[in-house]
């Protein structure tokens, strides 16, 4: 296993348009995260997947946002409407739920500009 | 909510150094994690530490949940080690990272 992959890497966009980001998670993790990251600041949580159910959304997930984890593998995060505050990094994570906290794996990221 | 102040917020040291990171939390340390932002990006999980002292190789970590913080030690240090250090709080299944550490070892 290659770890947590996301793709793209880096996207640029201009104001207004849609964008969607792909998370393949560790293949034997059954849980996914999505938090983003803007520039000095560490990362905010933004949702999470246990499986294919979503169990926890962020307030920082507006209407514009959203998530999918369709057969409880990959996963994807949508942005509609872009705005220049979404430019940041959008970090996935997975891990292996057995009861704690830890073993997460996170992603490379991907990286959000909008102009 | 709660809080996770780290300190200090910028350290750099010449390789070979040691240093020594710290975490507090302003309520209940919580499944505590240490993680390391090289400068590309990738987050690396260093430790789960929810209490105690773990080592591994050069860097090793002290909890003291009864005191609400933690302690993170850089022995050694090299250039590879640069980067931005977290900690983390969980609340449920959400981490709580703090602002972070930026090291920076020179050569």
């Amino acid at each position: 296993d290659t770890g947590v992959s996301q793709n793209p890497r880096h996207k640029i966009t201009k104001r207004g348009q849609n964008v969607t980001f792909r998370c393949d998670p560790i293949s034997e993790h059954n849980r996914l995260y999505w938090y983003r990251q803007t520039l000095g600041q560490g990362p905010e949580f933004l949702t999470y997947f246990q499986n294919e159910a979503q169990l926890e959304k962020s307030r920082l997930l507006s209407d514009r946002f959203s998530a999918e984890r369709p057969k409880g593998s990959f996963s994807t995060l949508e942005i509609q409407r872009t705005e220049q505050g979404d430019s940041a990094m959008y970090l996935c994570a997975s891990s292996l739920f057995t009861g704690g906290a830890g073993g997460y794996t996170f992603g490379s990221g991907t990286r959000l500009t909008v102009v | 909510g709660i809080q996770v102040e780290q300190s200090p917020p910028d350290l750099i040291l010449q390789e070979g150094a040691n240093s020594t990171l710290r975490c507090n939390f302003s309520d209940s340390v919580n499944n505590l994690q240490w993680f390391h932002q090289n400068p590309w990006g990738q987050l690396i999980n260093l430790f789960y530490i929810p209490s105690g002292t773990k080592q591994n190789g050069r860097l090793s970590a002290t909890t003291v949940a009864t005191e609400r913080y933690s302690l993170l030690y850089i022995s050694s240090s090299q250039t590879t080690d640069s980067g931005v250090y977290f900690c983390t709080r969980a609340s449920g299944s959400r981490l709580t990272f703090g602002e972070g550490t930026q090291l920076t070892v020179n050569p």
